[in-house]
């Protein structure tokens, strides 16, 4: 089955400080991968994809992610977090079993910066 | 204005009653989405459409019933709402042009309370 996991429901890091927010995935295929951001009382707002390519993607706000099919993995970084980044944080995967049509989300990664 | 628009924000009503969220967008995109998000379980699909004579059902259709009156409005409803529909309810759009990406533009979102 086509899946993502976000292994921290959590994290904390301290202003100017780099953050990662992980994500790991399991699809058939090549795998089509997203990171969307949801502020409170907002919708989710997309941020990086990647497709084909480099494996490091940057995307909006200065975050980037970095690809690794070996590890199966889509980490999302930033070299300096700031208290606006705080926010909730979506991994997602286009689902290839269904013609690519559909988006499957993680459970979400809550980031809080602190000042 | 926004590019999607849901309406009610907020909603709280009893079990039994029957519910419709609207969502409406000027994206021109001909795909539109309806997902429920619970803390602790990202957002799940309910039912999505490809355009006005095209409904689909997603991965927690039960309960739900959805109508795509015109390109740019997609309504969900709820026919006898019952506690574990309370949620908060996202609508989505994308578009067909550019597919292989599949990118999401969301709703800002309805909170439904079922009591």
């Amino acid at each position: 089955a086509q899946s993502v996991a976000q292994p921290e429901d959590q994290v904390n890091v301290a202003e100017g400080n780099p953050l990662t927010v992980k994500c790991t995935y399991s699809v058939s295929g090549n795998p089509y991968l997203f990171w969307y951001v949801q502020y409170p009382n907002r919708g989710l707002q997309f941020l990086l994809k990647y497709i084909t390519g480099d494996n490091l993607v940057k995307g909006s706000y200065g975050f980037e992610a970095e690809f690794n099919k070996s590890q199966t993995s889509f980490h999302l970084k930033k070299p300096s977090a700031l208290v606006s980044d705080s926010a909730l944080y979506f991994c997602a995967v286009r689902d290839e079993l269904t013609g690519g049509f559909k988006t499957i989300f993680g459970a979400g990664t809550r980031l809080f910066v602190k000042a | 204005d926004a590019d999607v628009t849901q309406t009610p924000r907020n909603r709280i009503t009893k079990t039994g009653k029957r519910i419709m969220l609207e969502c409406s967008q000027t994206k021109g995109h001909d795909r539109m989405y309806w997902y429920r998000q619970d803390p602790g379980l990202g957002l799940r699909l309910i039912y999505y459409s490809f355009d006005v004579k095209d409904i689909n059902k997603g991965e927690i259709s039960d309960g739900y019933s959805v109508s795509r009156q015109a390109q740019a409005k997609f309504s969900l409803s709820l026919e006898s709402a019952i506690p574990n529909q309370t949620a908060l309810y996202f609508c989505a759009t994308s578009d067909r042009q550019h597919s292989g990406a599949n990118v999401l533009t969301f709703g800002a979102g309805s909170r439904l309370t079922v009591l």
